[in-house]
């Protein structure tokens, strides 16, 4: 089974433009969730999607949206970039089912904001 | 607020030598489950190893054991015989189980391992 894939791998953008990330989960998970990893910080939740609704989400400013597709398939939008948006970006897919909701993790994406 | 703790920043392990990476964690509910990633320098994280709050028994996977003492609050990931490709850093996280969802993934700070031959 092919795992979480994350598109683009890399980014580099300039402040104030936007930003558009793609997640595909792994096939038959429902559940997407969205983190922002950077080195001062640490890892952050942004915010889970479920069957095409929000369902959790964590402290970030409105720049930050996203948005869950009916074949599960997730995109995250970051508007108005700033530096301190530079980050891994790593999505997670879980089944959502009955039992232990592990997260598989995809690559990621690393943003550079300049 | 829930909230786990690594103490160990970093660590260095001869190579066939077993390490110990602890956690702590400070929840008042009752319903979690504990997970364990590592994160190589390529960025992406990979999960290793899950307990679940009502689990009686530590859970194991290959090289991988959890020591969980549940009325101190640790989860403590034990590695075996490691291997150079064991050289990562290793994430503790937490999430809690409500009604009918898990919540967000709570992780802590990391601790680095560096396996040497």
């Amino acid at each position: 089974k092919a795992g979480v894939t994350q598109t683009p791998r890399y980014l580099i953008k300039t402040r104030g433009q936007q930003v558009t990330l793609s997640c595909s989960p792994i096939s038959g998970h429902r559940s997407v969730s969205w983190y922002q990893q950077t080195p001062g910080q640490g890892l952050q939740f942004l915010f889970e999607y479920f069957s095409e609704t929000q369902r959790n989400k964590g402290n970030f400013p409105g720049r930050f949206s996203g948005r869950q597709f009916s074949n599960s398939r997730s995109e995250m939008n970051v508007s108005t970039l700033e530096l301190g948006d530079s980050a891994l970006y790593l999505c997670a897919s879980s089944l959502a089912g009955a039992g232990v909701e592990t997260q598989y993790f995809g690559p990621g994406t690393r943003l550079l904001v300049l | 607020a829930q909230k786990i703790t690594q103490t160990q920043p970093g660590m260095f392990v001869q190579e066939k030598e077993a390490v110990t990476l602890d956690c702590t964690y400070d929840t008042s509910d009752q319903s979690y489950g504990l997970f364990w990633y590592k994160q190589p320098s390529s960025g992406e994280m990979i999960f290793l190893i899950y307990q679940g709050s009502y689990d009686e028994q530590n859970a194991t996977e290959g090289r991988y054991s959890l020591n969980f003492q549940k009325a101190r609050k640790s989860a403590n990931l034990v590695i075996s015989a490691s291997q150079l490709g064991d050289s990562a850093m290793y994430f503790c996280a937490m999430r809690l189980m409500t009604t009918d969802s898990w919540g967000k993934l709570q992780f802590g700070a990391g601790t680095q391992v560096v396996v040497t031959p």
